[in-house]
């Protein structure tokens, strides 16, 4: 079993429509939980961080973390062209872990005209 | 104004050569790391140092060596390059470990072509 998984897609959605990119991991003890955003030939962009069971909401992207379940999710609403791009799940356990991300294999998303 | 930089953007060489990467971060930042980025697109953690001192070092071969001669600069040498080592390199920083949170920031990447 991956540590981080997601569905790779393409997802594919109308313009204006909500995108739901989801995302699971298997390691119970994970604290930390990260969406990036990556275009093809760049970096990847952080635009999401949420530490607790619920929903945070910045803008038109809302991440929803349930623990019981080891599932985060990222909401995108109104997506534009401008949104098409890959999304990265990226999850953190102990900070005395050396902090480092695990990363999903990534969705990529396709938002149309 | 760039946050994480690194330098070179792209890199191409012949299997064997031995090449390095720098990073450099303006952002305060206690925690530095190198993640490899390969042709499927998934993005691996290879080293993280916290205030110049080695904490991660997830089975890299030892052809890889980091170096981090202050909080503000970690540096990828790689020694007798391979057709495999072909990849991004990403260079990223983070607060601290301390801080618990772990919000981490990536550098432009590095396109390392093996031929």
């Amino acid at each position: 079993q991956k540590e981080v998984e997601q569905n790779s897609g393409p997802l594919s959605v109308p313009e204006g429509a909500i995108a739901s990119l989801n995302c699971t991991y298997s390691d119970r003890v994970s604290q930390s939980f990260f969406w990036y955003r990556q275009y093809s030939g760049k970096s990847p962009e952080l635009i999401m961080s949420i530490y607790s069971n619920g929903d945070k909401e910045d803008g038109r992207f809302t991440a929803q973390l349930n623990k019981a379940s080891q599932y985060v999710s990222l909401l995108i609403r109104d997506s534009q062209p401008s949104d098409s791009a890959t999304y990265l799940c990226a999850v953190s356990t102990y900070y005395n872990q050396g902090g480092k991300l695990i990363f999903g294999q990534g969705t990529e998303l396709s938002v149309k005209p | 104004d760039t946050a994480v930089s690194q330098t070179p953007k792209y890199l191409v060489t012949q299997m064997g050569n031995d090449k390095s990467i720098k990073c450099e971060q303006n952002l305060g930042h206690d925690t530095m790391y190198w993640y490899k980025q390969d042709s499927k697109k998934f993005l691996k953690i290879m080293f993280s140092y916290n205030n110049k001192e080695l904490i991660i070092n997830e089975t890299v071969p030892n052809r890889f060596s980091p170096k981090s001669p202050d909080k503000a600069h970690l540096n990828l040498h790689i020694n007798s390059l391979e057709l495999g080592d072909s990849a991004v390199y990403f260079c990223a920083s983070s607060q601290g470990l301390a801080k618990g949170y772990n919000e981490q920031f990536f550098g432009p990447g590095t396109r390392l072509t093996v031929l």
